[in-house]
């Protein structure tokens, strides 16, 4: 069965600091996305960043980018210059039809 | 704004009650998921539907229904409400299946 393990129930991080957030899969599928959402306490989910298993390159969105590690089964996102706004749940998923999801990290940006 | 709308946004019924959450997909996106977000469980795939088909199903109750109608919008039927079923409802919907899938704001359901 999948499963996503999210290891760092809460993280705090200085505004402007890089910010690595770990994500680790467990899957016998061949071929599957994976994906990054942001939830604020406004509770929408917001869709970040996608990562597909054969893609040789790591995938990069703005100031996001998905270091994938695919022999150890890690897809963990890299925010770069965090800003106050980045405070946020954020959930690792992965999939090929339905999304399994991570219990997420809730991320806290200092001022 | 992910283009994915859902209504209502909050719900409040009683225990026993029926309800229909709705979802309009983003335009030309022919997959259309379901899932439920409770504190407990976390983020959980309910259902999948394809233009119109069941695609995947999760872990959605017997109580639980949905359909894709023709216009390619989504409802999903949630009956004999019991007080766990209070959790945010989400829609999602994504072009072809495994690609990245867009959520609406969800549907907030509360059982009294």
């Amino acid at each position: 069965a999948q499963k996503i393990t999210q290891t760092q129930p809460g993280m705090f991080v200085q505004e402007k600091e890089a910010v690595t957030l770990d994500c680790t899969y467990d899957t016998s599928d061949q071929s599957y996305g994976l994906f990054w959402y942001k939830q604020p306490s406004s509770g929408e989910m917001i869709f970040l960043i996608y990562q597909g298993s054969y893609d040789e390159q790591n995938a990069t969105e703005g100031r996001y980018s998905l270091n994938f590690q695919k022999a150890r089964k890690s897809a963990n996102l890299v925010i770069s210059a965090s800003q106050l706004g980045d405070s946020a749940m954020y959930f690792c998923a992965q999939g090929a039809q339905k999304l399994v999801f991570g219990q997420g990290t809730r991320l806290t940006i200092n001022p | 704004d992910s283009g994915v709308t859902q209504t209502p946004k909050h719900l409040i019924t009683a225990t026993g009650q029926r309800v229909t959450l709705r979802c309009s997909p983003r335009s030309g996106d022919l997959s259309v998921y379901w899932y439920q977000q409770s504190l407990d469980q976390g983020l959980q795939f309910l259902i999948q539907y394809y233009n119109g088909e069941e695609r995947a199903k999760g872990n959605i109750l017997e109580r639980f229904s949905a359909q894709q109608f023709p216009d390619l919008h989504s409802e999903l039927n949630l009956s004999s409400l019991e007080l766990g079923d209070s959790a945010l409802y989400f829609c999602a919907s994504s072009p072809i299946s495994g690609t990245e899938a867009f959520f609406g704001q969800g549907t907030r359901l509360t059982v009294v």
